[in-house]
């Protein structure tokens, strides 16, 4: 079945430091790929996506490309800030139809001043 | 537009007893989901609705859980009796197929969450 893996933190990184957070993942076919973001005492939020191979999803400073090859979705950021501290979860969701959501364990960042 | 909605926010309630978690979807979302992340776990699919039928619910653990909509509005999730491993944020979910190619085609939009502690 699908499967979705991603560093599971803590991650601590001082303010304006650069982020990476890996995620791959195993699914038949070509699924979409999404990060979501749980601010502390918040829901989830949709953070980027991408929809197909080589597509780049972006928002607030973070960045994330499709890659088929090595079937991996890592999320970056340049410069981070504490308002960044959060946990964020990797997913993904086959193409067509009503489809589950299939979401990593999350990784929980915390960023110090 | 609100956003989708979950009732309550938290929850504590002894072993044994009887929990109903609700969730209101986004106005004309079809498509309603749960979901649950257990401490440390992944967030894991429970069940989806379209309107009021139960499209898939292959993520439900045990019969201890029974989810409803009824009139394909908004839903309701059971815990009867709760036992300690029910412990965890049980998320909502809706979407609509919407334009095909749109932006926000067929995603879907996740509520707060209700956080249950069973003690």
């Amino acid at each position: 079945g699908d499967s979705v893996t991603q560093m599971e933190g803590p991650v601590t990184l001082s303010e304006e430091a650069f982020l990476t957070i890996n995620c791959t993942y195993t699914a038949t076919g070509y699924p979409s790929l999404f990060w979501y973001v749980q601010y502390p005492g918040e829901g989830l939020q949709l953070l980027l996506k991408a929809t197909k191979a080589d597509d780049k999803g972006s928002n607030k400073g973070f960045e994330a490309t499709y890659r088929k090859e090595t079937t991996s979705f890592h999320l970056e950021k340049g410069s981070v800030q504490v308002s960044d501290s959060a946990v964020y979860f990797c997913a993904l969701k086959p193409m067509g139809g009503y489809q589950k959501v299939t979401f990593g364990i999350g990784t929980k960042l915390q960023v110090i001043p | 537009e609100a956003g989708v909605t979950q009732f309550p926010s938290h929850s504590v309630i002894e072993k044994g007893q009887t929990v109903t978690l609700r969730c209101d979807p986004i106005s004309g979302h079809d498509n309603l989901y749960w979901y649950r992340r257990v401490m440390g776990k992944e967030i894991k699919f429970l069940l989806h609705f379209v309107k009021e039928s139960k499209q898939d619910e292959s993520g439900m653990p045990n019969n201890r859980f029974l989810a409803e909509r009824t009139g394909g509005t908004y839903s309701t999730l059971k815990v009867q009796p709760a036992e300690l491993e029910d412990s965890g944020v049980y998320f909502c979910a809706s979407s609509h197929l919407g334009l095909a190619g749109g932006p926000t085609y067929n995603e879907q939009f996740f509520g707060p969450g209700t956080r249950l502690t069973v003690l």
